[in-house]
C-alpha cells in the first residue's frame, strides 16, 4: 500500500527565504506526482505535475523534482512571499490507471513579513 | 484546465437532516471523485463516480450514508444523509483530465472544486 509522508509538517519563515518541502513515498511504481496548494477553508490548486518519466518541473518561483528510485520529491520555493502561506500537499498516483491517489498530510507554511 | 464549481459553498445543518452537494465541470470527464477533509486532516476519498454506473465506495463509506448521482459527463451530486456533527468537513469534488476528454483538461492532472464547508450542529 502506497504511503506518502511530508516533512516538515509545519514551517514558519521570514519573507525572502528559499524553501524546500519534502515528500516521500513507499512504492516507487508511480504514475505521476502532483503538488497542490490549499488555502485555509478552500479547495486545492494544482501547482505542478511530474510524470514518472520526468525529473523536474518548474513554474515561476516553484520547482518540483522527482527521484522515483529513492521515493522522493521536493518542492522548492524561491524567494518566499507572505502570499505563499498555505498548506502544500503532495499527491502520488499509482501505476495501473485506476487513478486512486494517495495524499500526504501536507506541510503548513507561514511566510511572515 | 478544467473548471469545477460546487454548490453550496458552505452550509450549517441540523443533526439528522441531509444535504446534497452539486459538482459541475466545464468539460466532459469520465471519472469524478468525491473527497472529505475533516478538520486538521488530509483528504480522504469517499467514492469514485463514473457516468452510467454505480459509484465505487472506499472502505468506511457506504451508499446509504453518501448516495451519489452521476447523470451525465459534466455533473455529479453527493448527498450526506442523516448527518451528525462528525460529518462536519469540507467536501471536495475532483476530476481527472485524462485522454479522450473534451477541451480544457490536461491529461493526467487532477482538478479540484472549491469545496463545500459543512457544519453539522
Amino acid at each position: 500500500k502506497q504511503e506518502v509522508t511530508q516533512i516538515p509538517a509545519a514551517l514558519s519563515v521570514p519573507e525572502g527565504e528559499n524553501l524546500v518541502l519534502n515528500c516521500s513515498f513507499t512504492d516507487s511504481a508511480i504514475y505521476n506526482l502532483q503538488w497542490f496548494r490549499q488555502d485555509p477553508g478552500k479547495g486545492l490548486t494544482s501547482l505542478l505535475l511530474i510524470q514518472s518519466s520526468q525529473r523536474e518541473q518548474t513554474s515561476g518561483r516553484l520547482n518540483a523534482s522527482l527521484d522515483k528510485s529513492s521515493g522522493r520529491s521536493t518542492l522548492y520555493i524561491a524567494a518566499s512571499q507572505p502570499g505563499d502561506s498555505a498548506t502544500y500537499l503532495c499527491v502520488v498516483n499509482i501505476v495501473g490507471g485506476s487513478y486512486i491517489p494517495t495524499f500526504g498530510r501536507g506541510t503548513s507554511l507561514i511566510v511572515h513579513p | 484546465s478544467a473548471v469545477i464549481s460546487q454548490k453550496p459553498s458552505r452550509d450549517i445543518c441540523q443533526r439528522g437532516t441531509s444535504l446534497t452537494i452539486q459538482c459541475q465541470v466545464d468539460s466532459q470527464v469520465t471519472m469524478m471523485f468525491w473527497y472529505r477533509q475533516q478538520p486538521g486532516q488530509s483528504l480522504t476519498l469517499i467514492a469514485t463516480a463514473n457516468q452510467g454506473s454505480e459509484a465505487t465506495y472506499e472502505s468506511g463509506f457506504v451508499i446509504d450514508k453518501f448516495p451519489i448521482s452521476r447523470p451525465n459527463l459534466t455533473f455529479s451530486t453527493l448527498t450526506v444523509s442523516n448527518m451528525s456533527p462528525e460529518d462536519s468537513s469540507i467536501y471536495l469534488c475532483s476530476v481527472e483530465g485524462g485522454t479522450g476528454e473534451t477541451s480544457g483538461a490536461h491529461a493526467d492532472t487532477q482538478y479540484f472544486g472549491p469545496g463545500t464547508r459543512l457544519t453539522v450542529l
